[in-house]
């Protein structure tokens, strides 16, 4: 099936630790996404890659590291910098604009703090 | 910069009535996309309904609409025939053109509950 796998979908890091988020794609997309939910808000953007080898910051990157060596995929590091990683990761691919640019979601991963 | 107001927190509808979720935007974009969202317990989120700003027609999908007012920036979804698995969620989202790098912005969300 054509869609977008994240792993693990839940994660405990303890203090200090780097973890890394796994997001993969069959669906054959040039951009890619990572989004951040906390309780009672909306999704804010981390990262964002338009193309292999290239990735922009998006509104809350600070703490944050991407790579996009491979099309398929756009792991996302949540390092010791960011001071409050508790919440919901939600990884997204875009389609073409034949598709109305309609942007894809994965599961989500949840990364609690302990 | 762009930003996406949804003024409901909550809402709920009886089974097999009609509700709307309202939306407003802010912009000063000619050509930008917008989206509802759907985000069921499970927290997936799936596409309900897109638009086009350059489209005048509003979007249908089944029992999934909008009223799209450009000039008053509004795009308000309205659900008929509401089913319990309506129960979600639901985000509204703005997205410049594609050569903007596709960014969706999302208002804070409506979490509608569908009662039978």
């Amino acid at each position: 099936d054509g869609g977008i796998t994240q792993s693990p979908k839940y994660l405990f890091r303890k203090e200090g630790q780097n973890v890394t988020l796994s997001c993969e794609q069959n669906l054959n997309h040039d951009a890619m996404y990572w989004y951040r939910q906390d309780p009672g808000q909306g999704l804010r953007l981390i990262y964002y890659s338009q193309i292999v080898n290239d990735f922009q910051k998006g509104d809350i990157a600070e703490g944050y590291s991407v790579s996009r060596e491979k099309k398929e995929s756009f792991p996302l590091t949540v390092t010791s910098a960011q001071k409050n990683p508790t919440a919901f990761y939600l990884c997204a691919s875009r389609g073409s604009y034949l598709t109305g640019n309609t942007i894809y979601f994965g599961e989500g991963s949840w990364l609690t703090v302990v | 910069a762009q930003t996406v107001t949804q003024s409901q927190p909550e809402m709920s509808v009886q089974e097999a009535e009609t509700v709307t979720l309202s939306c407003t935007y802010d912009t000063s974009e000619s050509n930008y996309y917008l989206f509802w969202y759907k985000q069921p317990p499970s927290r997936q989120m799936i596409l309900v309904i897109r638009q086009e700003a350059y489209k005048q027609q509003n979007a249908t999908e089944n029992r999934f609409s909008v009223n799209f007012q450009k000039a008053a920036k509004s795009f308000s979804l309205k659900i008929s025939d509401s089913q319990l698995g309506d129960t979600a969620m639901y985000f509204c989202a703005f997205m410049k053109s594609w050569d903007q790098g596709g960014k969706l912005i999302f208002g804070q969300g409506t979490e509608l509950s569908v009662k039978p």
